[in-house]
């Protein structure tokens, strides 16, 4: 299996434009994360779904972020306007079930700049 | 406010010595904790999971302890080496992580 899959690895953006990141879970893992990583606020939980369906979306900062999973093999997060503050690593994550002892697999992560 | 806490953001040790990183949390009980290592670059690899009712877990030169009562959790690593020199990373059942601790193994 090749894993989690983000696209693009890199992303540099101007203030104010849209911004939109895709991961690719693993076949058959039914639950989808999206994590922010930052060095002030650390490993954040932005969103996550269940069967495609988005289940906990607290984290997700304010109404410019938004999430989709329109089916088992896909995802988007999106930011719209970006602002300088949202520059960071941004991981998809994937697991078969929660509580199990597989944990979560993680994507390599989208870095995101915005000037 | 529920808290995962890593009490040490760095730690650097001599290789051939046991690393001891620690996770605590604070108003929460949960069924269990995860540990990742992160590489630089990287996205966080799962390592352990130790659930609520058991006292310790070993995965080769990895051991996890679980102390419901001190609301800690204990990371080893024994006979360090250089090359598990990562971030290492505990995360709650609910998915929350915390902030990680750095560490450094000197040859």
């Amino acid at each position: 299996d090749a894993g989690v899959i983000q696209s693009p690895r890199h992303e540099v953006t101007e203030m104010g434009q849209e911004v939109t990141l895709r991961c690719k879970p693993i076949s058959g893992h039914d639950y989808l994360f999206w994590y922010r990583q930052t060095m002030m606020r650390g490993l954040e939980l932005l969103i996550y779904f269940n069967n495609n369906v988005p289940i906990d979306d607290s984290g997700m900062p304010e109404d410019r972020f938004s999430a989709k999973m329109p089916n088992a093999s896909f995802s988007t997060l999106k930011i719209q306007p970006s602002e300088p503050r949202d520059s960071a690593v941004y991981f998809c994550a994937s697991s078969l079930v929660v509580r199990d002892a597989y944990g979560y697999t993680f994507g390599s992560g989208t870095r995101l700049t915005v000037v | 406010s529920q808290k995962i806490e890593q009490n040490s953001e760095a730690l650097n040790i001599q290789e051939g010595k046991t690393a001891t990183l620690t996770c605590n949390y604070t108003n929460y009980s949960p069924a269990y904790l995860q540990w990742y290592r992160q590489d630089p670059g990287r996205g966080p690899v799962f390592l352990l999971l130790i659930r609520e009712n058991e006292k310790e877990k070993r995965k080769e030169r990895l051991k996890v302890t679980f102390d419901t009562t001190l609301k800690q959790s204990l990371f080893h690593i024994t006979a360090s080496q250089p090359a598990d020199s990562a971030t290492y990373l505990c995360a709650r059942d609910d998915m929350r992580f915390g902030a990680g601790t750095r560490l450094t193994v000197k040859p």
